[in-house]
């Protein structure tokens, strides 16, 4: 799998839009962009996927750029709860018979300031 | 519906012992994943089942590391002889139509 960078931490204030970085210069044409977060003590949870165009859902946004090679996670209004690991990850698979395997790299700790 | 769990969700062995720990995925769904967490560290993957077929176990670490679904449901990895190095969180995930959904882990400790 194509490897992603991210920062290693990031401070957010309470109820103020949060922009996380990922860049992934090698990403393939086939991969799909995946944000997990770990919240602490828990295993990590599905934010968000895209191929090429932006998305939106209830927990997030995500913007890619138009060559691919790096996007941005956005929460919009960060809460006291927000405050997590966010991973970025490239995944050749989405669905079907094939396995996925997500490979995680180190994440960006992000912190709420209330 | 219910998600992922996991039992024990601690566990303390004393170097040597023989642990195991169990995942119950979300019901239906055929591809399990198991995942080690070392402290600080984002998941890394051990192995993968498709029902009960394990096809990817290039993860794991060693042969003392075992894992098996035999009725493609409940998965346990099984750690034989083990070693402080083993200390980790040990996550178990199952997948949905495009996502894979995660249970809370088993944080072993080894003495």
């Amino acid at each position: 799998d194509a490897k992603t960078t991210q920062p290693n931490s990031m401070e957010s204030n309470e109820e103020e839009p949060v922009h996380l970085p990922c860049n992934h210069s090698t990403i393939s044409g086939t991969d799909y962009i995946h944000w997990y977060r770990q919240l602490p003590s828990q295993g990590p949870e599905y934010v968000i996927h895209g191929l090429t165009s932006n998305v939106n859902n209830r927990m997030a946004s995500l913007a890619i750029a138009e060559d691919r090679k790096s996007s941005t996670l956005i929460l919009h209004r960060a809460t006291l709860r927000d405050a997590a690991v966010y991973y970025c990850i490239l995944s050749e698979s989405l669905s079907g018979a094939g396995s996925y395997q997500l490979t995680f790299g180190k994440g960006t700790k992000l912190s709420v300031i209330p | 519906g219910a998600g992922v769990s996991q039992s024990p969700r601690y566990k303390v062995a004393k170097r040597g012992q023989d642990v195991a720990l169990r995942c119950d995925p979300i019901s239906g769904h055929v591809s399990l994943f198991w995942y080690q967490q070392a402290l600080g560290q984002g998941p890394e993957f051990l192995t993968y089942f498709q029902n009960e077929a394990q096809l990817d176990k290039s993860g794991l670490p060693s042969d003392r590391f075992f894992a098996e679904r035999p009725e493609g449901s409940v998965s346990t990895l099984k750690i034989q002889r083990t070693q402080q190095e083993d200390s980790a969180v040990y996550l178990c995930a199952s997948r949905g139509a495009d996502t894979q959904y995660f249970g809370p882990g088993t944080r072993l400790t080894v003495l």
